[in-house]
């Protein structure tokens, strides 16, 4: 069956420091994978996605993510974190390509601090 | 605006009366799904449509129904609710068309007492 695992439940880092936020897949096809981002309170933001082509992705605020299909993992980077990344990270798979579905990770939740 | 639409987005109701919660989206999505949100595990999909009239089963729909009459529109209705669904609730619609990005709404908070 298809799943996916973050194995950090909580990350704290100083601000400016560098970020890296891990996620492993499991999926027989081809994946699609995104990361989502919750704020307190909020909804979830479409951080990035990978669907194919070059395995490096840039998304928003400064955040990419790289796609590693030997290790079946898409972690989440960014170089150098900011006070307002501070909130829940969610990674994900569709399970084809019409995206209906999402399979999520549990979080990881990135407390920043000054 | 692109827009998803979920109301009501905070609820207090009491065991056994049913509640719908409405999802519309602007953006002539074929597909459209609700998930639910706990602590510690995530999103996790209760029902999804790929278009009107056709829904499906996610991974948790036990005491959920929904309905897809319109292309717009996804209710989810909760006949007798009980405290176990007490959680934070997304509606989330996606098409080919725009790329396959998924939009979710704001989410609804239910409390059921």
């Amino acid at each position: 069956a298809q799943s996916v695992t973050q194995p950090d439940i909580h990350i704290t880092v100083s601000e400016g420091a560098s970020l890296e936020l891990r996620c492993n897949y499991s999926y027989g096809a081809t994946p699609y994978l995104f990361w989502y981002v919750q704020s307190p309170g909020q909804g979830l933001q479409l951080l990035l996605k990978y669907f194919s082509g070059d395995t490096l992705v840039q998304g928003i605020k400064g955040f990419e993510a790289e796609f590693k299909r030997s290790q079946s993992s898409f972690n989440l980077r960014k170089p150098s974190v900011h006070w307002s990344d501070a909130a829940e990270y969610f990674c994900a798979v569709a399970t084809g390509y019409n995206t209906d579905k999402l399979i999520f990770g549990t979080g990881t939740r990135l407390q920043v601090f000054p | 605006e692109a827009q998803v639409t979920q109301n009501p987005r905070y609820l207090i109701t009491v065991t056994g009366k049913k509640l719908t919660v409405t999802c519309s989206q602007n953006m002539n999505h074929e597909y459209m799904s609700w998930y639910r949100q706990d602590p510690g595990l995530g999103l996790r999909q209760i029902y999804y449509s790929m278009n009107v009239e056709v829904t499906d089963k996610g991974d948790v729909p036990e005491g959920y129904k929904v309905s897809r009459k319109e292309k717009r529109n996804f209710p989810l209705i909760l006949e007798s609710p009980s405290p176990n669904q007490t959680s934070l609730y997304f509606c989330a619609s996606s098409s080919q068309s725009s790329g396959n990005t998924i939009y979710f709404g704001e989410g609804s908070w239910l409390t059921v007492v």
